[in-house]
């Protein structure tokens, strides 16, 4: 168990919804970090927060948008869904700003499906 | 921006060989590049990593090198064992002003008892 938890497991929705995934890091980290992995694409970078603030952008659509709460905990929102967002939502978090600091914590993640 | 290719996609091994996959990148300031292991159906986690003032980097059976120069890192696994099969991603950052861990594309290693 990395201490990261990500919610839902699995979901299931439709074209042209939105969906929110969620993402608690491990205590006393404050970095959260989004990545997309589907099959052809490997772990794709999309979004980092680092106590609250944006840190770094990689390639995140405009479709999708993310935030970090007070709390640290982190939500992903992607809208308008297209067959091609089906893929696995990692969540990881690290205690400091930069990622080359130590380890990602990674979570289960979240397995998006859209039909 | 940064690109991290990696190769083979997949590579089978009978048990007790070695294992060898390689990456190259684009940026050259990165600085740091690890290496995470991603068993069927669970979470990628560090199983080792190099930073750029160091050519080379061991823990036991797996081992990393770098070329700065050629602008491409390796994860040499020895004695591989049944429980290695899983995706391994290699990875490479710039630190500070981008931030970003980019990750390659990842090795399906296969090892054959």
């Amino acid at each position: 168990d990395s201490g990261v938890t990500q919610t839902p497991k699995h979901l299931i929705t439709a074209t042209g919804q939105r969906v929110t995934l969620r993402c608690s890091p491990r205590s006393g980290d404050l970095s959260v970090y989004w990545y997309q992995q589907s099959l052809d694409q490997g772990l794709q970078f999309l979004i980092q927060y680092y106590n609250g603030e944006e840190r770094a952008k990689g390639n995140i659509l405009e479709r999708f948008s993310a935030q970090q709460f007070p709390d640290l905990h982190s939500e992903l929102n992607l809208s308008s869904l297209e067959l091609g967002d089906s893929a696995l939502y990692f969540c990881a978090s690290s205690v400091a700003p930069d990622a080359n600091t130590g380890e990602l914590f990674f979570g289960e993640g979240s397995r998006l499906t859209v039909l | 921006g940064e690109n991290v290719e990696q190769h083979p996609s997949t590579l089978s091994v009978q048990e007790g060989d070695s294992a060898v996959i390689k990456c190259t990148y684009s940026d050259s300031a990165s600085n740091y590049f690890p290496w995470y292991k991603q068993e069927l159906g669970k979470r990628p986690q560090l199983i080792i990593d190099i930073r750029s003032n160091v050519g080379e980097k061991k823990d036991q059976r797996i081992a990393v090198t770098l070329n700065k120069t050629a602008k491409h890192f390796s994860l040499h696994i020895t004695e591989t064992q049944p429980e290695d099969s899983a995706v391994y991603f290699c990875a490479a950052l710039r630190s500070g002003a981008t931030n970003k861990l980019i990750f390659g594309t990842g090795t399906l290693l296969a090892v054959q008892p």
